[in-house]
């Protein structure tokens, strides 16, 4: 079974300020990761994953994340964040095996940068 | 490059009317296809996916079903809708090991 846990329901940061979004997750193996971002009435973007190799992963839009193996997480961050940056975003995990290469979302987390 | 689309975009019907939602993806073959539902603007469900044509996993027992007639092709389906089918639809596409990449989505009213 895999599964995903955001812990905070919304994170609140100033313009400017470091942005961290935190993604925990459960995988009986290896696991993919990846964060996505979804603004209102729109679908899901990817932002950037997790497959192998260095732990610290470059994605879109000034965005990273690190996957932390001991720790089980892949947190999001941004060194300086945006009013453009408010949104709500997704962190999923697959298992390398899983059947039909599913995804496990987590709950979400709103972002809200404020000038 | 890819795309996927979703139609409609937006859907109000009443309680008891049939549904059919579509899902197109161009740009790529034998795609990896799913069927998410959103409600009140949080998590994602996974209802339904398909390996290929006329394959269809379910992953929720509900009041919905999905087929896949054509490779690049998506069909989401109800006979009667509850209230309870109302939310957000979203489809996506994905090629082997790799990210799943989602359509605009349906926002779907029951009233």
């Amino acid at each position: 079974a895999q599964s995903v846990a955001q812990p905070e329901d919304q994170v609140n940061v100033a313009e400017g300020n470091p942005l961290t979004v935190k993604c925990t997750y459960s995988v009986s193996g290896n696991p993919y990761l990846f964060w996505y971002v979804q603004y209102p009435n729109r679908g899901l973007q990817f932002l950037l994953k997790y497959i192998t190799g260095d732990n610290l992963v470059k994605g879109s839009y000034g965005f990273e994340a690190e996957f932390n193996k001991s720790q089980t997480s892949f947190h999001l961050k941004k060194p300086s964040a945006l009013v453009s940056d408010s949104a709500l975003y997704f962190c999923a995990v697959r298992d390398r095996k899983a059947a039909g290469n599913k995804l496990t979302f987590g709950g979400g987390t709103r972002v809200l940068v404020k000038p | 490059s890819q795309t996927i689309h979703q139609w409609p975009a937006t859907l109000v019907q009443p309680v008891g009317s049939p549904l059919s939602l579509e899902c197109t993806v161009e740009g790529t073959s034998n795609p990896n296809l799913y069927w998410y539902r959103q409600a009140a603007g949080r998590g994602l469900q996974l209802l339904f996916y398909s390996v290929g044509i006329g394959q269809i996993s379910s992953e929720v027992p509900q009041n919905l079903s999905a087929s896949r007639p054509q490779d690049r092709q998506f069909i989401l389906s109800s006979k009667k809708l509850l209230l309870s089918d109302s939310g957000f639809y979203l489809c996506a596409w994905g090629a082997g090991k790799e990210t799943q990449y989602f359509g605009p989505g349906t926002r779907l009213l029951v009233l």
